[in-house]
């Protein structure tokens, strides 16, 4: 079974510049998570997905991060602009429902500089 | 709000020793997740916990839950060198996961 995937690995980008990740789920899966990461922490929710509907996106900082998931699948968080304190690693999780063990993808790593 | 803590933040023990990792939370809540980080890797689940009581064993890892009084510990038995990683608890709350800030493990031989 293919795992969750994720892209890019790594991003280096200036503060005020804009980014983007991606992530592909693991088929079937209806829920869809992004957390964010920061060194030496514990995974933090920004936003969970239920198919293509937003579940939970009370701690997404909706000023400067915006995610979607079209059709149900593949989902994309984007940052504009960026900041020095977003640079962490972006998780993306899928479960088959919010109850269920989620599965984690490698991640992306971001530096703002 | 939803609060998972975890304790010790740190641990660093002895190959061949015991030790128990602690993880409480504020809200009710039936399940429960254990989960393994390497130092530049992603989250690998180690157990799932659905129930009051609920104990589960994989190796030198044991993991059990005790709902009522909203914890949950993760033993390691005589431990060794590969269990060096950060471990998280993680606890399902309105569909929601929430992590604890992670137990930092170093076992040295």
């Amino acid at each position: 079974e293919a795992g969750v995937a994720q892209s890019p690995r790594y991003k280096i980008i200036e503060k005020r510049q804009s980014v983007a990740f991606w992530c592909n789920p693991i088929s079937g899966h209806a829920t869809l998570y992004w957390y964010q990461q920061i060194l030496g922490q514990g995974p933090k929710l920004l936003i969970q997905f239920q198919n293509n509907g937003v579940v939970d996106d009370s701690q997404l900082p909706k000023d400067r991060f915006s995610a979607e998931r079209l059709k149900g699948v593949d989902s994309t968080l984007k940052i504009q602009p960026a900041k020095l304190e977003d640079s962490a690693v972006y998780l993306c999780a899928s479960s088959y429902t919010g109850a269920t063990e989620a599965f984690f993808g490698q991640g992306t790593r971001l530096t703002v500089v | 709000e939803l609060k998972v803590e975890q304790n010790p933040l740190f641990l660093s023990m002895q190959e061949g020793k015991n030790y128990t990792i602690y993880c409480n939370y504020s809200t009710t809540s039936d399940r429960l997740y254990w989960y393994r980080q390497d130092p530049g890797k992603s989250l690998e689940s180690l157990f799932v916990l659905l129930s009051n009581g609920a104990v589960k064993q994989e190796g030198r890892l044991m993991a059990s839950l005790d709902t009522k009084a909203r914890l949950s510990t993760l033993h390691i038995t005589a431990a060794v060198h590969d269990l060096s990683a950060t471990y998280f608890c993680a606890v399902c709350y309105n569909n929601d996961m929430r992590f604890g800030a992670g137990t930092r493990l170093t076992v040295k031989p």
